[in-house]
């Protein structure tokens, strides 16, 4: 099942360069979440947004931007790459009312040397 | 702020044996999910919790949320090795789809 699918799978990039990962969903769900996931700290959310255009911080934001032009698509942006974003990062979406679990993407594995 | 603590860590165990892990938390909270992450995959949601003293089976897989609404447990009967993998759980407050999750418990499985 591709509801949700991110891209690239794997990426290396060099310190200070710009970086974008795309997560595109064909569920229609309203809200999207960005999170990275390190060894210790389990996961932890970088932005998130619940609709088009309407976007807010979680707890790790610094260093990342998030754009929502469309329901279908999340993109977060490292404007400047630095190695502690070296990370794991998932992608995830949810509907609303009573079954809102997440679901997540496979996953970008990024590594900035 | 809000501590959730996952408990244990990492469990080395006999394929067979029983499994039990468990989140507590600081505050209450209205939901909790537990999830199941394979080696290089995203974490799947395994069971839902939606109150109080909710005990709630998915094959060999047994939750419960906890009548204080500050933890919640998971238990993983006769384990296999397709068990391995890290276990999340999360929760969410009143009024809020969005979910905070603990550090994961990793389960391996000696054959």
């Amino acid at each position: 099942d591709a509801g949700i699918t991110q891209s690239p799978r794997h990426k290396v990039t060099e310190t200070g360069t710009p970086v974008t990962l795309r997560c595109h969903q064909t569920e229609n769900h309203r809200y999207m979440y960005w999170y990275r996931q390190d060894p210790g700290h389990g996961l932890r959310l970088i932005h998130y947004s619940y609709g088009v255009k309407d976007t807010d911080k979680g707890e790790v934001s610094d260093g990342y931007s998030v754009s929502r032009s469309k329901t279908e698509d999340f993109l977060l942006t490292l404007e400047s790459a630095t190695s502690s974003q070296t990370s794991v990062y998932f992608c995830a979406i949810s509907g609303t009312g009573k079954n809102y679990g997440y679901t997540f993407g496979s996953g970008t594995r990024l590594t900035v040397v | 702020g809000q501590q959730l603590n996952q408990s244990p860590q990492s469990m080395f165990i006999q394929e067979g044996e029983d499994v039990s892990m468990n989140c507590t938390s600081s505050s209450i909270f209205n939901t909790w999910l537990w999830y199941k992450q394979d080696p290089g995959e995203g974490p799947v949601l395994l069971i839902a919790l939606y109150k109080a003293g909710e005990l709630t089976s998915n094959g060999r897989l047994t939750a419960q949320f906890g009548i204080t609404r500050k933890d919640s447990f998971l238990n993983i009967s006769a384990s296999i090795p397709s068990d391995v993998g890290i276990y999340f759980c999360s929760y969410s407050g009143a009024g809020s789809y969005q979910l905070t999750f603990g550090k994961g418990t990793k389960l391996s499985v000696i054959p």
